[in-house]
């Protein structure tokens, strides 16, 4: 059975301080992995990776995909209260259009 | 990136009725699906809906609890029927384009 799996469930940092967020995956047929924030109901989407090894930014944000060991990690630097979220991790299924997702990691940055 | 509206945004609804969701696309989608996000849980897939023919249903879910509608490929309805408190959850369409996942604002409801 396809499965996503993140890790921590939950978090709680301070303000300033560096995150680390993990996916794992055991899928057939993987095409991509993408992390979403959810905030309030609708995800956003972050990043897609389909390489292993090429790291993707965006700001304070950064995720790298490795394909050999089926994980990816989302790391965000100097924590903003605004970076509170469930960080939701995602396998792109190839053939079928169908994400499975992770159960999320829950952030909260205190002020 | 596609565009996709979503409503009710929330409802409080009384056990045994029904609801409709219903979502707009801003551009033709072959495929939408819709998802549940129960309290503290992630995101389940509860069906892929296809224009022209019945939606595919996930395991655990079934068609006479969550009928679903797709009239053209821009709209969606997903309907949640004889609805019981254990329905109270978060449902959101989603589009996927260019393997990326679009998402409604999604549906809080409440059954009381």
């Amino acid at each position: 059975e396809d499965k996503v799996v993140q890790s921590p469930l939950s978090l709680v940092v301070h303000e300033g301080d560096t995150v680390t967020l993990n996916c794992s995956y055991e899928v057939t047929n993987f095409r991509s992995l993408l992390w979403y924030k959810q905030e309030k109901k609708a995800p956003t989407f972050l990043f897609m990776l389909t390489s292993s090894g090429i790291e993707k930014k965006s700001g304070r944000l950064s995720s790298i995909l490795d394909k050999k060991e089926l994980f990816s990690i989302l790391n965000i630097t100097a924590t903003q209260t605004g970076d509170s979220a469930v960080y939701l991790c995602a396998v792109d299924l190839k053939g079928t259009y169908k994400y499975i997702f992770g159960t999320g990691t829950r952030l909260k940055v205190l002020a | 990136s596609a565009v996709i509206s979503q409503k009710p945004s929330r409802d409080i609804c009384q056990r045994g009725t029904s609801l409709t969701i219903q979502c707009q696309v801003d551009s033709q989608v072959t495929m939408m699906f819709w998802y549940r996000q129960q309290p503290g849980q992630s995101l389940t897939l509860i069906a892929t809906a296809n224009q022209g023919s019945e939606a595919t249903y996930e395991s655990g879910f079934v068609i006479d609890k969550f009928p679903i509608s797709r009239p053209n490929l821009t709209f969606s309805t997903l309907t949640v029927s004889n609805m019981s408190p254990e329905d109270s959850s978060i449902y959101l369409c989603s589009v996927s384009q260019d393997t990326e996942a679009f998402f409604g604002q999604g549906t809080r409801l409440t059954v009381v």
